[in-house]
């Protein structure tokens, strides 16, 4: 089964960091690109950064650049964001997302990240 | 930064035809794509690359692109339609999310 795993989530204070991570299984993780989309509550769909199947090349939102750092180990099927500097409008369901031609075909459930003190 | 738009909210009738927009400049050169959230759930595509649809989904849904907007329509729109749809499309290596429609069957 093709599927996507986010864990990492959690309570954090302003401007502390977090590590979320998104375990893939049921394909070839090494051959797609790679998405993190988050959602604060009750509000829309927002991007926050993508990596090359390589994990040589990535682009993020303006919102988190300089603040959040995408990255993957191929080896071990794993996405991940490192995020610092956190702030209350970083919170939001954190998904990850399997991109493709045909959009964003795979994505994990999610897991919640709160900045609050 | 390049931004697209998408009215709040739209009712339908069940059996009617829902029409959702997206609005952005020159939307018509780029792909667009719409996916379907319901409340608790990650979200689904429904249309992609402008008016293909996956495998799975059901054949009243269906989609446009040309100008300036993107629209997805709903055809005999059913009651297990109504969720929030978004729709993406892309801009200089990054991806645009519209602010979503609250689709509602009543």
């Amino acid at each position: 089964e093709v599927q996507l795993v986010e864990s990492g989530g959690g309570l954090v204070q302003p401007g502390g960091s977090l590590r979320l991570s998104c375990a893939a299984s049921g394909f070839t993780f090494s051959s797609y690109w790679m998405h993190w989309v988050r959602q604060a509550p009750g509000k829309g769909l927002v991007w926050v950064s993508r990596i090359h199947s390589d994990g040589n090349s990535a682009n993020y939102a303006d919102s988190v650049k300089g603040r959040f750092t995408i990255s993957r180990d191929n080896a071990r099927s794993t996405l991940y964001l490192q995020m610092h500097s956190l702030r209350a409008e970083d919170t939001a369901v954190y998904y990850c997302a399997r991109d493709s031609s045909s959009g964003y075909t795979v994505w994990g459930q999610g897991t919640l990240v709160t900045v609050s003190s | 930064s390049y931004e697209v738009t998408q009215p709040p909210s739209v009712s339908v009738s069940p059996g009617q035809t829902a029409s959702i927009t997206c609005s952005g400049d020159k939307l018509g050169s780029k792909y667009a794509f719409w996916y379907q959230q319901k409340p608790g759930q990650s979200p689904v595509v429904v249309i992609y690359q402008d008016n293909k649809r996956p495998s799975g989904i059901p054949e009243r849904f269906s989609g446009s692109n040309s100008g300036n907007t993107a629209t997805l329509t709903i055809s005999g729109t059913q009651t297990m339609d109504e969720a929030d749809y978004y729709c993406q499309s892309w801009d200089s290596n990054t991806v645009v999310f519209g602010g979503g429609t609250k689709l509602t069957v009543l």
